[in-house]
């Protein structure tokens, strides 16, 4: 089975908070990174969270981290329409080297 | 941040055929990476591109069919050969920064037919 599990879609109403949950196996994993692909597009990379942090705030993100149940969320304050796209979580085994999740379709209804 | 231009952008190619993917980076960076994203995947890592030696493979991937170049600390390449219509992907090069950030390009989306 998938080392990085996500749920595959979350629908939410424009100015509700997101909330998409990952949950990883490699506790050796120095950094989490959640990325965000819209259509057609490449991968950009939101945010990231040291292992030893539990969380980790940015603008409208916040990342959260349960090492111990190996549980990763990543929180968008007031979604809007732009927010829709593929959420990646991401785990690194070894630096550089990148273990994805399945995505998250996140859809943003008005 | 690194800045990641990847050539092409996207192409349509003949089964059988060869195609090679560019991938810039505008700062020297130590670690270079190649995944593929099959349609409507996630991504799966191909290879790292080591600079002065052969490229290191990930289960399920061999250097025949993907060789990779890696000239120097800003530049690598990917090369698909032997195209089946199985390999149409997104093929995507990706840089780590600073021991802690890791930066993809565009994408090359790749269809073969």
């Amino acid at each position: 089975g998938e080392d990085v599990e996500q749920s595959l879609f979350l629908s939410v109403r424009e100015g509700d908070s997101s909330v998409i949950n990952c949950t990883y196996t490699d506790s050796s994993s120095t950094y989490l990174y959640w990325y965000k692909q819209e259509p057609g597009a490449g991968l950009q990379l939101l945010t990231y969270i040291f292992s030893n942090m539990d969380m980790k705030q940015d603008q409208r993100l916040t990342v959260l981290l349960n090492k111990k149940d190996k549980h990763l969320s990543l929180r968008i304050a007031d979604t809007q329409t732009g927010d829709s796209a593929i959420y990646f979580c991401a785990e690194s085994p070894s630096w550089g080297k990148l273990q994805f999740g399945a995505g998250t379709q996140v859809v943003v209804t008005p | 941040s690194a800045v990641i231009s990847q050539k092409p952008s996207r192409d349509i190619c003949q089964r059988g055929t060869s195609l090679t993917i560019q991938c810039q980076v505008d700062s020297q960076v130590t670690m270079m990476f190649w995944y593929r994203q099959q349609p409507g995947q996630s991504l799966t890592l191909i290879a790292t591109a080591n600079q002065g030696s052969e490229a290191t493979y990930e289960s399920g991937f061999v250097i025949d069919k993907f060789p990779i170049s890696r000239p120097n600390l800003t530049f690598s390449t990917l090369t698909v050969s032997n195209m089946s219509p199985e390999d149409s992907s997104i093929y995507l090069c990706s840089v780590g920064a600073d021991n802690t950030e890791a930066f993809f390009g565009q994408g090359t989306r790749l269809t073969v037919v």
